[in-house]
């Protein structure tokens, strides 16, 4: 059974990059039927799309975040990252990476999620 | 980018009847290509990651109870839980994967009433 997990700091301070890894468990990243997203969540508000990765490291982006994100993969270790640069309190939020199975489908499954906060 | 609206942002049902909630998209979302509909549902419980329930629309995911059902076509979507359980109880969003980026709705919340 696949399994996604983010790891990654809980609070970061405005201005800094806020970076976040999801390890993949159960199945492999390398897969040539999959890709591997990362979506957010305001506290008690509506979820976004952020990016997508492919095996091979291509992406996609979300155009409002676009250059402020970066998305990664180390396949030898079966996990893919999110880079966020310059952040302020609205980029507050739960943090989910999932499955996609093209690079806009989609999500299934998902992480549990982890809440980082932008706070100084 | 495709805007998704949710209706109703709430709503509270009694166990075991019918709830429905509808979701337009901003753009049609059928391909010509395939005939279908990128379309999909997802159910969020409290503390929890959004759970897949639905795609192209109409199709279950494998493991999903038969009492939910998607429907719609082009710009207009309803889920429909037939028979209310308090398992059910929930925020449950739409989003369309036609276009990138891929959008959600606002998210409707379901209680027992």
């Amino acid at each position: 059974q696949l399994q996604l997990q983010e790891s990654g700091p809980g609070l970061v301070k405005p201005s800094e990059t806020l970076s976040l890894t999801c390890t993949v468990s159960g199945g492999s990243i390398s897969s040539s039927d999959y890709w591997w997203g990362w979506i957010r969540q305001p506290p008690g508000k509506g979820l976004r799309w952020i990016g997508t990765i492919y095996y091979s490291g291509s992406t996609y982006y979300n155009p409002s975040l676009e250059s402020r994100v970066t998305i990664s993969v180390d396949t030898s270790k079966n996990q893919f990252s999110l880079r966020l640069t310059s952040v302020t309190a609205a980029d507050t939020a739960v943090y989910y990476c999932a499955r996609l199975d093209n690079p806009s489908g989609w999500f299934d499954p998902w992480g549990q999620g982890t809440l980082v906060t932008v706070s100084s | 980018d495709i805007v998704m609206t949710q209706s109703p942002d709430s709503l509270a049902v009694s166990l075991g009847e019918r709830a429905t909630i509808n979701c337009k998209s901003g753009q049609s979302v059928l391909s010509s290509s395939n005939n279908k509909n990128y379309l999909a549902w997802y159910q969020q419980k409290p503390g929890q990651p959004p759970k897949l329930l639905i795609y192209w629309a109409s199709t279950r995911e494998s493991g999903v109870p038969d009492r939910f059902r998607g429907s719609g076509s082009g710009t207009d979507f309803t889920l429909t839980i037939s028979t209310l359980q308090a398992e059910d109880v929930a925020v449950y969003y739409c989003q369309q994967y036609y276009t990138t980026p891929p959008t959600f709705g606002q998210g409707t919340k379901v209680e027992i009433k």
